[in-house]
């Protein structure tokens, strides 16, 4: 499973309330992303980290922020959470070595705002 | 800012058979990353395979190969003797310098007996 861990795999929150999601690693990677999937969109990208404290936006990062205090965490926090981010969560990890690396993806977590 | 198009929501294909799901995509970069993955039913992303644009060959991974067409900026992947196992939400990426890998929507592909 390429030592990545996310963590709720499932969630149901109510609107207007801050959520937090956590991308563990256990292999020392550089880098690692946020995606956030949905019927016809595909993987979007919310944040990506290339380092502790280094992060950088995606395409969707409206009404997310992250943090990356440590190597292995990278936590995804939800301000103030709405119904349009509802969606399945995934995180992704990848090897600085050489430049086709591929990205390990987590299980993905099920967040569901009501 | 690069984009991934894949024209095919749904494709469908027989047992045995070969099927081809495209992709296209659009930069102004020279050296990228493309790459495959496969989604099954339990969500799991899975690498299928992979191609460094500045190699003229196609990649290969047993029975999956690309058909890289630099120029055209097209990247599709043929799957030959098609299995149940294959059915899935394929998604093609796109890696340049900035270090985000960026999908399409993805073609959900049905395999028939």
């Amino acid at each position: 499973d390429a030592g990545i861990t996310q963590s709720p795999r499932h969630k149901v929150t109510e609107t207007g309330t801050p959520v937090t999601l956590r991308c563990h690693q256990t292999e020392n990677h550089r880098y690692m992303y946020w995606y956030r999937q949905d019927p016809g969109h595909g993987l979007r990208l919310i944040h990506y980290s290339y380092g502790v404290k280094d992060t950088d936006k995606g395409e969707v990062s409206d009404g997310y922020s992250v943090s990356r205090s440590k190597t292995e965490d990278f936590l995804l926090t939800l301000e103030s959470a709405t119904s349009s981010q509802t969606s399945v969560y995934f995180c992704a990890i990848r090897f600085q070595g050489r430049m086709n690396t591929e990205a390990f993806f987590g299980q993905g977590t099920r967040l569901t705002v009501v | 800012a690069q984009t991934v198009t894949q024209s095919q929501p749904e494709m469908s294909v027989q047992e045995a058979e070969t099927v081809t799901l495209s992709c296209t995509y659009d930069t102004s970069e020279s050296d990228y990353y493309l790459f495959w993955y496969k989604q099954p039913p339990s969500r799991q992303m899975i690498l299928v395979i992979r191609q460094e644009a500045y190699k003229q060959q196609n990649a290969t991974e047993n029975r999956f190969s690309v058909n890289f067409q630099k120029a055209a900026k097209s990247f599709s992947l043929k799957i030959s003797d098609s299995q149940l196992g294959d059915a899935a939400m394929y998604f093609c990426a796109y890696r340049g310098n900035t270090d985000k890998l960026i999908f399409g929507t993805g073609t959900r592909l049905q395999v028939f007996p």
